[in-house]
């Protein structure tokens, strides 16, 4: 069976560029969500989806950071403009039929702006 | 908030020796996960734990489920090098409002 799949692995890039982030959950997951490692914070919640729908974005840093889930296997995260402090690694995970289920969690993208 | 901590941030052990981390919460959760995740890897689902004193084992590792259900532990017995990784629990408080949250978790590094 397909786990989570993230794209790309890795990204490096300028200050100031956009970067976008992509994440397919399980089929037939119904909740996704969106995290970010570092060593100082460790592993934050940035938001979740039940059903496409964001459900608690109270963990996007600013404005910089968008998401959106346009359907059941797809989901980005953005971030215009980049800034250096959002070097981290993002994780996507799903779960099935409620967000206190056992998560799946993609292989992550290390994201690095320069 | 809700906050969940976890202790030791590392540990360093000689193969054979046993491990434990500890997991303390705020609140009173409804149920604790636990993800071991290898260097370079994302976190992988190990276990849940829902009542009060529940005690579960996979192999060599027994975890815990605190009687106030605050409070949890992972123990590894007789370590071996394919322990390597980062333990994290996680918490939910049940609650609509509350999320999960993740301890900071314990590094674990295993000399041979």
């Amino acid at each position: 069976d397909a786990g989570v799949i993230q794209s790309p692995r890795h990204e490096v890039t300028e200050m100031g560029q956009e970067v976008t982030l992509r994440c397919k959950p399980i089929s037939g997951h119904d909740y996704l969500f969106w995290y970010r490692q570092t060593m100082m914070r460790g592993l934050e919640l940035l938001i979740y989806f039940n059903n496409n729908v964001p459900i608690d974005d109270s963990g996007m840093p600013e404005d910089r950071f968008s998401a959106k889930m346009p359907n059941a296997s797809f989901s980005t995260l953005k971030i215009q403009p980049s800034e250096p402090r959002d070097s981290a690694v993002y994780f996507c995970a799903s779960s099935f039929s409620g967000k206190f289920q056992p998560q799946h969690f993609g292989d992550g993208t290390r994201l690095s702006i320069l | 908030g809700q906050q969940v901590m976890q202790i030791p941030q590392y540990q360093h052990v000689q193969e054979g020796e046993d491990f434990t981390t500890y997991c303390n919460s705020s609140t009173t959760l409804s149920n604790i996960q636990w993800y071991k995740q290898r260097p370079g890897g994302h976190p992988v689902f190990l276990i849940q734990l829902v009542k009060s004193g529940e005690v579960k084992k996979q192999k060599r590792l027994t975890f815990q489920f605190g009687e106030a259900k605050k409070n949890s532990s992972l123990h590894i017995t007789a370590t071996q090098t394919t322990d390597v990784g980062t333990y994290f629990c996680a918490g939910g408080d049940g609650g609509s409002q509350g999320n999960l949250i993740f301890g900071k978790g314990t590094k674990l590094s295993v000399k041979p």
